[in-house]
Formats: C-alpha cells, sequence, structure tokens
C-alpha cells in the first residue's frame, strides 16, 4: 500500500534558526498538504501543493511538490517559539476522493533547552 | 463562524461498553471523515463519507461503525470488538469529490477505555 515517510521524526530549535523537513513515497501523488498540529488540538492546514515543481509559501513557511511527485519539503525560516508542535505531511493520489489520502507520522518540533 | 465541533473533549468508558462519537460541521462540506491518532503515529482512516447515507471503510474499521443520516453530522460508534479502543479521534471535512478542497478538522476527542 502507499506509505509516506516523514523525517526527522523530532527536532529542536533555537528561536531564530531555519527548519527543515521532508517526506518522500516510492508512490506518486497528485497532491501534497502540509499540516500542524498544536497539543490536544486538531491539525490545521498550513500549505497545500497540486503542481509537480510547485513551490508555494505562506508567511516564513515555504513548500514544495517535487518534481517526481514523490516528494515534499516544508521550510520555516526564522522560526519563533510557536512554530513548536506537530507537522504532518499528507499525500494524496487518484485526485477526487478524499479518501485516497495518507498522512506521514508526523515532525515533532520542541524549544531548545 | 464556521467550523466542526467535536464532543466531548475527553471520554473515559470501561471496557466492554460501546461508546458514540460527537462530529458537527456548519461548513456545508459533503464528505466528513473519521481519523484516529496514536502517539507518534500519523493519522489512521476510520471511515468516511462523502455523501448522506453513504459510507466507506476506511483502513482500520474493524470495530468501528457510523452513520451519516445528516449532512451535518457524521457519529463514530466505538464498540466493544476494537481491541485497542484508547486513542485520540479526529473528525474532518471537505467538499466533496473535489482534489483541491483539502481536509478541515475537529478539535478532536480523546478516548479512555480502562
Amino acid at each position: 500500500g502507499q506509505q509516506l515517510n516523514q523525517s526527522p521524526q523530532s527536532m529542536f530549535i533555537q528561536e531564530g534558526e531555519d527548519v527543515s523537513m521532508n517526506c518522500t513515497s516510492s508512490s506518486i501523488f497528485n497532491t501534497w498538504l502540509w499540516y500542524k498540529q498544536d497539543p490536544g488540538e486538531g491539525p490545521v492546514l498550513l500549505i497545500a501543493l497540486y503542481k509537480a515543481g510547485e513551490l508555494t509559501s505562506n508567511g516564513r513557511l515555504t513548500a514544495q511538490f517535487g518534481i517526481t511527485r514523490k516528494d515534499s519539503f516544508l521550510n520555516i525560516s526564522a522560526s519563533i517559539p510557536s512554530d513548536v508542535g506537530i507537522y504532518f505531511c499528507a499525500g494524496q493520489w487518484d485526485g477526487g476522493s478524499q479518501g485516497n489520502l495518507i498522512f506521514g507520522k508526523g515532525t515533532k518540533l520542541s524549544v531548545k533547552p | 463562524d464556521g467550523g466542526i465541533t467535536q464532543s466531548p473533549k475527553y471520554l473515559f468508558r470501561k471496557e466492554g461498553q460501546n461508546v458514540t462519537l460527537s462530529c458537527e460541521q456548519n461548513l456545508n462540506h459533503d464528505a466528513m471523515y473519521w481519523y484516529r491518532q496514536d502517539p507518534g503515529q500519523g493519522l489512521r482512516l476510520i471511515y468516511y463519507s462523502q455523501i448522506v447515507n453513504d459510507f466507506q471503510k476506511g483502513d482500520i474499521a474493524e470495530g468501528y461503525s457510523v452513520s451519516r443520516e445528516k449532512k451535518e453530522s457524521f457519529p463514530l460508534t466505538v464498540t466493544s470488538a476494537q481491541k485497542n479502543p484508547t486513542a485520540f479521534y479526529l473528525c474532518a471535512s471537505s467538499t466533496r469529490g473535489s482534489y483541491n478542497s483539502p481536509l478541515h478538522f475537529g478539535n478532536g476527542t480523546r478516548l479512555t477505555v480502562t
């Protein structure tokens, strides 16, 4: 079946640092989505990508749809404390049905002690 | 304000009891979904419904049941047949059949079964 490999699994950030995470798969996707989840809440959509090679920004966040359609990355520039949380990628195949959506296991962002 | 409401936020049940989790949306979305989230895991699809009175099994439907009698509501019943029911349950909705209509999530229900 479809599988997404999201990395890193966790990372520690210091305020002001840039952050990078990615998702890869052996399968081709038509859509890549990036969500952020705060503790005890539902995921919130950050960026949606619909076209291979597409590069999209949302404030300090930038995400790209890999040219092979098998990967995507998310960058956060100049991180701030409220960036802490879990980031999920999701890939969708076959268009149409939202049943054809799979999530990565998440990247947990924490603040360096 | 449009959104998805899940209730209750926390739910405690004894083993062997069925329990129903509520999900209501006022976004006028056709499609609704239930996901299960376990620590360190991604979201896994339990059931989804693209239209009233119709629903499909997801990847982990065993031990769960749903109904979709109204467009706004998609309750999930966790039955006693579910072997490991303690988890965080997330409901979501989207415009039906549109690949560029991402999921909108509720704030989840944390179910603990002892």
